[in-house]
């Protein structure tokens, strides 16, 4: 089946710059997405890429997408311990989305 | 209101008994989906339903059914808990674009003894 694959573990310093890495096989995505989870919480969606674009850019959030190289990216600009979470990457092609295992990103003062 | 409310958050329940999770949407989608989340297992996908007659089993649907009573209601039940179906259970629903992604549900806690 199709598979998404990103790392479990990302630390960084507070006030840098982090960046969460994923790739996917699903050549037919249409959405990618990057989700967070916050401890004791559900999934909430962060931000969004439709498959025929290769940047989006909210405010501290960087999404790069090279469809080429199925690979997806999000960078958290000057990040805060507020940004401490697992975070999701998915994608959504011709059925079902498919989840990654999730990155836990930790923030050190 | 949250727009997806999974009940109970919490529970713990004994080997054997059987026990169903709820949950209830006001976003108005068809898609309604359930899975669970085990330390860095990610998420798996138990059960999914696209409409109210359309049913269909996840990668790990063993040991547990459900009912979709409503287009709003999606129910989860295990049959005869055993202790490794302790897990967090999220809820969640989409509509059929995608573009928006799922919301989820908070999350039910579930612990078997």
């Amino acid at each position: 089946g199709e598979d998404v694959e990103q790392s479990l573990f990302l630390s960084v310093r507070e006030g840098d710059s982090s960046v969460i890495n994923c790739t996917y096989t699903d050549s037919s995505s249409t959405y990618l997405y990057w989700y967070k989870q916050e401890p004791g919480a559900g999934l909430q969606l962060l931000t969004y890429i439709f498959s025929n674009m290769d940047m989006k850019q909210d405010q501290r959030l960087t999404v790069l997408l090279n469809k080429k190289d199925k690979h997806l990216s999000l960078r958290i600009a000057d990040t805060q311990t507020g940004d401490s979470a697992i975070y999701f990457c998915a994608e959504w092609g011709s059925y079902i989305p498919t989840f990654g295992r999730g990155t836990s990103l930790i923030v050190h003062p | 209101d949250a727009d997806v409310t999974q009940t109970p958050r919490n529970r713990i329940t004994k080997t054997g008994k059987r026990i169903m999770l709820e949950c209830s949407q006001t976003k108005g989608h068809d898609r309604m989906y359930w899975y669970r989340q085990d330390p860095g297992l990610g998420l798996r996908l138990i059960y999914y339903s696209f409409d109210v007659k359309d049913i269909n089993k996840g990668e790990i649907s063993d040991g547990y059914s459900v009912s979709r009573q409503a287009q709003a209601k999606f129910s989860l039940s295990l049959e005869s808990a055993i202790p490794n179906q302790t897990a967090l259970y999220f809820c969640a629903t989409s509509d059929r674009t995608g573009r928006f992604g799922y919301t989820f549900g908070s999350g039910t806690r579930l612990t078997v003894v």
